[in-house]
């Protein structure tokens, strides 16, 4: 059973584009968090929320409760937005992190 | 600012070899954390520690796996016998309150030949 589902998996774009990557889940869930992973293999978290909006630097996290989705933008790409995007919920009740897949952007110059 | 360190960065060990990975979370945290990531898969979660003992582990955590948290500032994981299917990457998290964001080390790469 997979409870966290990303698209897309693999996303190629132009430097300043806007980037666009979703995320959904299945279970009730306590909080979302967003994580990047680079190409050396190290997580960076990136955003936590339970609800409406957050956003740092170029970066914007969204989630809907109702809908059990959540997306992260980017704006105005730049190669170094370059890395895997991962997705992952916090069940309610629990500790531990659920993983999406993850989604692959490539940013070329 | 204060980060969760790992060593070692890479860890190469026979099948059948006990190894420890360690982990240093941030100080003021109190909730610790290892997951791994077989290569070209996604992250899993392993063990959650609190309080000084095992607060939840997966299925992937069995009897060849422990934690330990030895003094006031390491976090270990030890797998007992490596099996070839142990290699993966290793992550160390920490959280200041189960609420709160982890913060993730940068891996330990374990390759058991």
């Amino acid at each position: 059973k997979n409870e966290v589902e990303q698209s897309p998996q693999n996303l190629t774009a132009q430097e300043g584009e806007f980037i666009t990557i979703n995320c959904s889940y299945s279970v009730g869930i306590s909080a979302l968090h967003w994580l990047q992973q680079h190409p050396g293999g190290g997580i960076v978290s990136l955003f936590m929320l339970s609800s409406g909006k957050k956003k740092h630097g170029r970066l914007i996290a969204t989630i809907n409760i109702q809908e059990k989705h959540s997306s992260l933008h980017i704006t105005a790409s730049h190669p170094r937005d370059s890395a895997v995007y991962i997705c992952a919920v916090v069940l309610i009740n629990d500790y531990k992190l659920s993983f999406g897949a993850g989604t692959t952007v490539t940013v070329r110059a | 600012e204060p980060e969760v360190t790992q060593t070692p960065s890479h860890q190469v060990t026979q099948m059948g070899q006990e190894v420890i990975l360690r982990c240093v979370p941030i100080s003021n945290h109190l909730y610790f954390y290892w997951y791994r990531q077989i290569l070209g898969q996604k992250v899993e979660f392993l063990v959650s520690f609190y309080n000084n003992e095992i607060s939840e582990k997966s299925e992937i955590f069995d009897d060849q796996f422990s934690v330990e948290r030895p003094d006031g500032s390491n976090f270990t994981l030890k797998i007992r016998s490596t099996k070839l299917e142990d290699s993966a990457m290793y992550f160390c998290a920490s959280s200041e309150r189960r609420e709160n964001i982890q913060y993730f080390g940068a891996g330990t790469r374990l390759s058991v030949l």
